[in-house]
């Protein structure tokens, strides 16, 4: 079946820096993806649209300076969460329009703060 | 309110027995409907999918959408403890926002041998 791989699966990095999140579609080409974001005990919370060739698309109060989405190709998306804080800590989870119009997610990222 | 309501559960039930998830949404432009898995620090997998209103049957999984009451549930029949995880609803608008899933908070099911 219709493959998402997603690197690093946890990360820990410092306040202030910055971290790049690669989702990439193994088995089909992707024109679309998205990038979701879960804090623990809560649901999947929509964060962007990401377009191959174009500029992504934000859900609102989601600040497109702090997560940069870049989509380069027809089978990679990165997020960039820049200048990292503690309050970014969470499960970032990217998903991909697959065959036959299902969706399919990556195994999500793990992303610490410190 | 929010767009999709789901009990979080937990819901415990014994081995083989019949698990019952349901989810209730209130934006009717929904058309597109699907029930996923989630185990801890995992992504989702996915499980069923459906258009519109009907069943869809999958081995022990059935899942029901009834458009009419904004209602969808998940059947799990003959349970195992390998089901235990975390059922997560996810419903779409349609071809314009196709895969902009609006998702339900997650029921956590457990059962037990």
């Amino acid at each position: 079946g219709a493959v998402v791989s997603q690197h690093p699966s946890w990360v820990i990095c410092k306040s202030g820096t910055s971290v790049k999140i690669e989702c990439r579609s193994l088995d089909f080409q992707a024109t679309t993806m998205f990038w979701y974001r879960q804090f623990p005990k809560q649901s999947l919370m929509l964060m962007a649209t990401s377009n191959e060739g174009s500029k992504a698309t934000y859900e609102q109060g989601v600040e497109k300076d702090k997560f940069l989405i870049n989509h380069a190709s027809l089978t990679l998306s990165t997020l960039t969460v820049t200048s990292a804080h503690p309050e970014d800590s969470s499960f970032y989870i990217c998903s991909a329009s697959g065959p036959a119009n299902t969706i399919y997610f990556g195994e999500g990222s793990w992303l610490t703060v410190v | 309110q929010k767009e999709v309501e789901q009990d979080p559960g937990p819901l415990s039930v014994p081995e083989g027995a019949i698990v019952s998830l349901n989810c209730t949404y209130s934006n009717s432009a929904f058309q597109y409907f699907m029930w996923y898995r989630q185990y801890s620090r995992k992504g989702p997998e996915l499980l069923m999918y459906t258009y519109s209103s009907g069943n869809k049957e999958d081995g022990r999984f059935t899942a029901q959408v009834d458009k009419s009451s904004k209602y969808i549930s998940l059947f799990i029949r003959d349970s195992q403890p390998s089901d235990s995880a975390t059922y997560l609803c996810a419903m779409s608008a349609g071809t314009d926002s196709w895969g902009k899933l609006q998702f339900g908070a997650g029921t956590q099911v457990v059962v037990t041998p």
